[in-house]
């Protein structure tokens, strides 16, 4: 167990929706970061925030949206979705930002219907 | 092409048999990450790299990292069911001290007891 916990574990939605995914991160850890993971384009960075601030984006759509709140946990948004944004979307902490190890949640496995 | 390239994609081996994994870059790295994950599962922190030569060892598995070849490899001494799963490399090659990993394919390692 990583310490990182991740809600809900499974999402079916159709296209179209918005979806909330939940993070909270290790105790103690200041960044949280975002991945996608398909089996297309492999494991890919999102985006990433520390201590309630947005650090450096990645591969992410203008229809997908995050925020990290004061008591560190975050919330991954994704709108108008397609049915290209099945996969496992994994939340990640760590304590600093760079040279550090991330640790992984079990990830929320969205199907888009 | 892929930043980071692994090889081989996937790998059976007998219980009792050593293994090696590659992670080649195309870029500078700048630390090195080596994860473990079981299908469809959060991924499992081994092991990080961060200075040419580095070498780490848990168990039975030890990581190397050749700076100047741009490559990590990870060998697993006496395999054990245990050991199956997905591992994944990923590398912080945006620069010293960037926030976002980049992340191999995979290779999937199958042990027959």
């Amino acid at each position: 167990d990583s310490g990182v916990t991740q809600t809900p574990k499974h999402l079916i939605t159709a296209t179209g929706q918005r979806v909330t995914l939940r993070c909270s991160p290790r105790s103690g850890d200041l960044s949280v970061y975002w991945y996608q993971q398909s089996l297309d384009q492999g494991l890919q960075f999102l985006i990433q925030y520390y201590n309630g601030e947005e650090r450096a984006k990645g591969n992410i759509l203008e229809r997908f949206s995050a925020q990290q709140f004061p008591d560190l946990h975050s919330e991954l948004n994704l709108s108008s979705l397609e049915l290209g944004d099945s996969a496992l979307y994994f939340c990640a902490s760590s304590l600093g930002t760079g040279g550090v190890p991330q640790y992984f949640g079990p990830g929320t496995r969205l199907l888009v219907l | 092409s892929q930043e980071l390239e692994q090889s081989p994609q996937s790998l059976i081996v007998q219980e009792g048999k050593n293994l090696t994994i590659n992670c080649t870059s195309s870029k500078t790295l700048y630390g090195l990450y080596w994860y473990k994950q079981k299908y469809g599962e959060g991924l499992i922190f081994l092991m990080m790299l961060q200075k040419g030569g580095e070498e780490k060892s848990h168990e039975k598995i030890t990581a190397k990292l050749d700076e100047k070849k741009q490559q990590s490899s990870l060998h697993i001494t006496a395999s054990q069911p245990s050991h199956a799963g997905i591992y994944l490399c990923g590398a912080d090659i945006s620069g010293a001290g960037s926030y976002q990993l980049t992340f191999g394919k995979g290779t999937k390692l199958s042990v027959i007891p």
